[in-house]
């Protein structure tokens, strides 16, 4: 079965620094993978999703950007942060031609 | 397009009382539906999913659902409430095999 690591679980970063989020995927190969952004109240959104090394698909046109160096790897990147990014992200996989995801524990990003 | 409604935000039921979390869905073809759980801080873990055949479908920790193509709906009930189901409820459909379309989540109260 897949597994799903995300690091840092909490971050606390300052308005104009930089973001990276990793996300790796332990137990399957060439997984689609996702990011998406919880914010209160709003559910589930997402921001980007991968079927391969370097394509990445952007849901929204935001502050955000989205890598894919490796097959099982996934980064979600900022130059500069704004108030708005705040939020709980969260990484998912699923293998291709199989329904249903399986998610990482997230990452709490406080942006002050 | 793919849609999904949750009615209600928030649900309470008394500890011991059935559960039922409502579900209604939009897709131009036969879906794929899900529910997904998230307890506080932690990621989203799939209770259970229905793909073709037997619409009553159960999944894990008591919980079950039922997919009814006339009402379009996908319900999720459990009999009997215990404090340790109090979470946030997500149902989701696919009708592609890449991307999942989640609901903005019913968050269950359960009161003693």
């Amino acid at each position: 079965s897949q597994t799903i690591h995300q690091w840092p679980a909490t971050l606390v970063q300052p308005v104009g620094s930089p973001l990276s989020l990793e996300c790796t995927v332990e137990g399957t190969s060439n997984p689609n993978l996702y990011w998406y952004r919880q914010a209160a109240g709003r559910g589930l959104q997402l921001l980007f999703y991968s079927v391969g090394i370097g394509q990445i698909s952007s849901e929204v046109p935001q502050n955000l950007s989205a890598s894919r160096p490796q097959d099982r790897q996934f980064i979600l990147s900022s130059k500069k942060l704004l108030l708005s990014d705040s939020g709980f992200y969260l990484c998912a996989s699923n293998r291709v031609a199989n329904y249903g995801y399986t998610f990482g524990s997230g990452t709490r990003l406080t942006v002050v | 397009a793919q849609s999904v409604t949750q009615l209600g935000s928030h649900v309470s039921v008394s500890e011991g009382a059935l559960v039922l979390l409502r579900c209604n869905y939009s897709s131009s073809v036969p879906p794929y539906l899900f529910w997904y759980v998230q307890y506080p801080n932690q990621g989203l873990q799939l209770l259970l999913k229905y793909t073709t055949g037997a619409t009553l479908v159960k999944g894990i920790n008591g919980f079950e659902a039922e997919f009814k193509k006339s009402e379009t709906s996908f319900h999720l009930t459990k009999p009997s409430a215990h404090m340790s189901d109090a979470a946030e409820y997500f149902c989701a459909v696919s009708d592609m095999p890449d991307k999942i379309i989640f609901g903005k989540g019913t968050r269950l109260h359960i009161l003693p």
